[in-house]
């Protein structure tokens, strides 16, 4: 089993819609929760942060968190064409400051 | 600003050379990071570093070294580089102990080797 597993996509909705991107993770001590945005050719941009159960909006964009389920996803509402990319769920592990990130989930958003 | 610059943007080299890319961040942070970025395995860590003189492996560190002289850079050589190791290479880092572990990316370098 993957530490940190995503469906790979890609995910495609149309303009207006509400994405829907989820993330499994499988270490019940994991502490911080981030969602990354990745353009093709560019680097990944952190968009989100989530360190407890529950939702955590910002601007368009909410994060859920439900460490039971051991599950966080992230909503984009109103998807606009420039939300197209790859969305990358990454999990502090409790081992210092590392990072474990998902293979990501491709979103399109069609005009 | 503070932000992180990584330089070359892209290289090309040949089977066997030496490459260092360098990783500089302004954000006085202490923990540093280095990650490839390939087509179906997403990104996998290599070296990484919780502050000056300290460096650890990561999951795919063989061929590769780094080391911490100052807060600001990290650079990865590579020691003899192979085909194997044409990828986007990512510099990343975060604030370190306290915090709550928000890695910032660089804007990648792009190395070819043939």
């Amino acid at each position: 089993q993957k530490e940190v597993e995503q469906n790979s996509g890609p995910l495609s909705v149309p303009e207006g819609a509400i994405a829907s991107l989820n993330c499994t993770y499988s270490d019940r001590g994991s502490q911080s929760f981030f969602w990354y945005r990745q353009y093709s050719g560019k680097s990944p941009e952190l968009i989100m942060s989530i360190y407890s159960n529950g939702d955590k909006e910002d601007g368009r964009f909410t994060a859920q968190l439900n460490k039971a389920s051991q599950y966080v996803s992230l909503l984009i509402r109103d998807s606009q064409p420039s939300d197209s990319a790859t969305y990358l769920c990454a999990v502090n592990t409790r081992q210092g400051g590392k990072l474990i990130f998902g293979q990501g989930t491709e979103l399109s958003v069609k005009p | 600003d503070a932000e992180i610059t990584q330089s070359p943007r892209h290289k090309i080299t040949e089977t066997g050379r030496q490459v260092t890319l360098a990783c500089h961040q302004t954000w006085n942070h202490n923990n540093m990071f280095w990650y490839r970025q390939d087509l179906g395995h997403g990104l996998r860590l290599i070296h990484y570093s919780y502050g000056v003189q300290d460096t650890n492996k990561g999951e795919v560190s063989d061929g590769y070294s780094v080391s911490r002289s100052n807060t600001e850079d990290l650079p990865l050589t590579l020691e003899s580089a192979a085909s194997s190791q044409t990828s986007v290479y990512f510099c990343a880092s975060s604030p370190g102990q306290g915090a709550r572990n928000e890695q910032f990316f660089g804007p990648g370098t792009r190395l070819t080797v043939l």
